[in-house]
């Protein structure tokens, strides 16, 4: 089956400070990917979606300049969360979309974020 | 607009029982309907979906489920539980027109040895 990876699997970083989760699809080529954000014991809660090539959409309530996707490629999207605070401490999920089979969505292992 | 309710919080089941896993929905048109399984800090994994055609859609791990028009429903089933089935399933819809997976707020599943 298609696979999705992250990397890193989990961080820790100083509050200020900026990170960057990458998202690959390893074997299929994403025209589409989303990244969502889990909070302990509740559901994934959608962030934003990136095109290849194009801006990302953003959900409501989710600050654009704070949490930076670049979809680069086919295979690659990047979220950088900036000068990150405590609160931004999360469980960050990335999804690919396969090229051609519509709609249906794989999955990342998940990055686990804890800032000091 | 589209929704999923998921109206258990937790199953517990006996191993070797079968286990039901609820979800309802509602979207506007017909709906693309899936299940994820969520173990823990994972990422989640596909079990099943239905798109059109039988009601009774077969996934991974011997789970199924079976899609009710008339109920607005999607409920998990597997015939018998194993204690590795215990994990965080989450249900999710795709409406007419929308571009993105809507997810329930999950069910944990704990099977008892």
């Amino acid at each position: 089956g298609a696979v999705v990876s992250q990397h890193p699997s989990w961080v820790i970083c100083k509050s200020g400070t900026s990170v960057k989760i990458e998202c690959r699809s390893l074997d299929f080529q994403a025209t589409t990917m989303f990244w969502y954000r889990q909070f302990p014991k509740q559901s994934l809660m959608l962030m934003a979606t990136s095109n290849e090539g194009s801006k990302a959409t953003y959900e409501q309530g989710v600050e654009k300049d704070k949490f930076l996707i670049n979809h680069a490629s086919l295979t690659l999207s990047t979220l950088t969360v900036t000068s990150a605070h405590p609160e931004d401490s999360s469980f960050y999920i990335c999804s690919a979309r396969l090229r051609g089979l519509y709609n249906e969505q794989f999955f990342g292992p998940g990055t686990r974020l804890t800032v000091l | 607009a589209q929704s999923v309710a998921q109206p258990e919080d937790q199953v517990n089941v006996a191993e070797g029982n079968p286990l039901t896993v609820k979800c309802t929905y509602s979207v506007s048109g017909n709906p693309y309907l899936f299940w994820y399984v969520q173990y823990p800090n994972r990422g989640l994994q596909f079990l099943l979906k239905y798109i059109t055609g039988d009601n009774l859609v077969k996934g991974s791990y011997g789970f199924e489920a079976e899609f009710n028009k008339s109920q607005t429903s999607f409920h998990l089933k597997k015939p018998s539980a194993l204690v590795s089935d215990s994990a965080l399933y989450f249900c999710a819809v795709i409406g007419a027109g929308a571009n993105n997976l809507f997810f329930g707020t999950g069910t944990r599943l704990t099977v008892i040895p």
